[in-house]
């Protein structure tokens, strides 16, 4: 059973850049047809899609945040990242890892690692 | 984008009670809707695929109607578990986006 888990600091301060990892295990991160994607929970708020990646390194960033953000991928590591620049206070959210699986009919968010919350703050 | 409005954004119902919630999307999307559980705390959890398809382990009191623009989600017989907020998010063309959210409350 695949399972994701983000990591990074907890503490980011404002004009800097938030970087997140996410591990997946119990499954190939290099397996065709997923992406890998991040996904964002303002304190509050609804869920915000990020953007996402797939092991070839093929991306799509909310165009929201096209500007900001960069998304990577190490398979050999079995990892995926997210680094979004020149954070403001607004950035403070739980983030979530996902993996965005092809199903009947679209896709679906599923599973999702168990969130992190960074925090923009000086 | 496609935007996602739910309706209501809360609700409070009793164990045991027939409850609906409504997403509407900007425009039509095919089936191409899912809905998500997040209870606080946690992660969401898919329900349901393709605005009527059951996710694995999902119970039957849960199901899902609608295609293009307009679908429900309807849990038949409320259970403790269910109190938490419901979403649902549109996978027919990027970005992914998601409805606001309905907060099930116990009365």
């Amino acid at each position: 059973q695949v399972q994701l888990q983000e990591s990074g600091p907890g503490l980011v301060k404002p004009s800097q850049t938030l970087s997140l990892t996410c591990t997946v295990s119990g499954g190939s991160i290099s397996r065709g047809g997923y992406y890998w994607s991040w996904i964002r929970q303002r304190p509050g708020k609804g869920l915000e899609w990020i953007g996402y990646i797939n092991y070839s390194e093929s991306t799509n960033y909310n165009p929201s945040l096209q500007s900001r953000i960069s998304i990577s991928v190490n398979t050999s590591e079995s990892q995926f990242s997210l680094k979004l620049n020149s954070v403001t206070a607004a950035d403070t959210a739980v983030y979530f890892c996902a993996r965005d699986t092809p199903v009947r009919g679209g896709s679906t968010f599923d599973p999702w690692g168990q969130g992190t919350l960074v925090t923009v703050s000086s | 984008d496609i935007q996602m409005t739910q309706s209501p954004s809360s609700l409070s119902a009793s164990v045991g009670d027939r409850v609906t919630i409504t997403c509407r999307a900007s425009q039509s999307i095919s089936n191409y809707l899912n809905w998500y559980q997040q209870r606080p705390g946690k992660a969401p959890k898919l329900l349901m695929f393709a605005a009527s398809n059951f996710q694995s382990g999902v119970p039957s009191r849960f199901s899902g109607r609608g295609s293009g623009t307009d679908f429900t989600l309807t849990i038949a017989s409320l259970q403790p578990e269910d109190f938490a907020t419901y979403y649902c998010q549109q996978s027919y063309s990027l970005p992914h986006t998601f409805g606001q959210g309905t907060k099930l409350e116990i009365k």
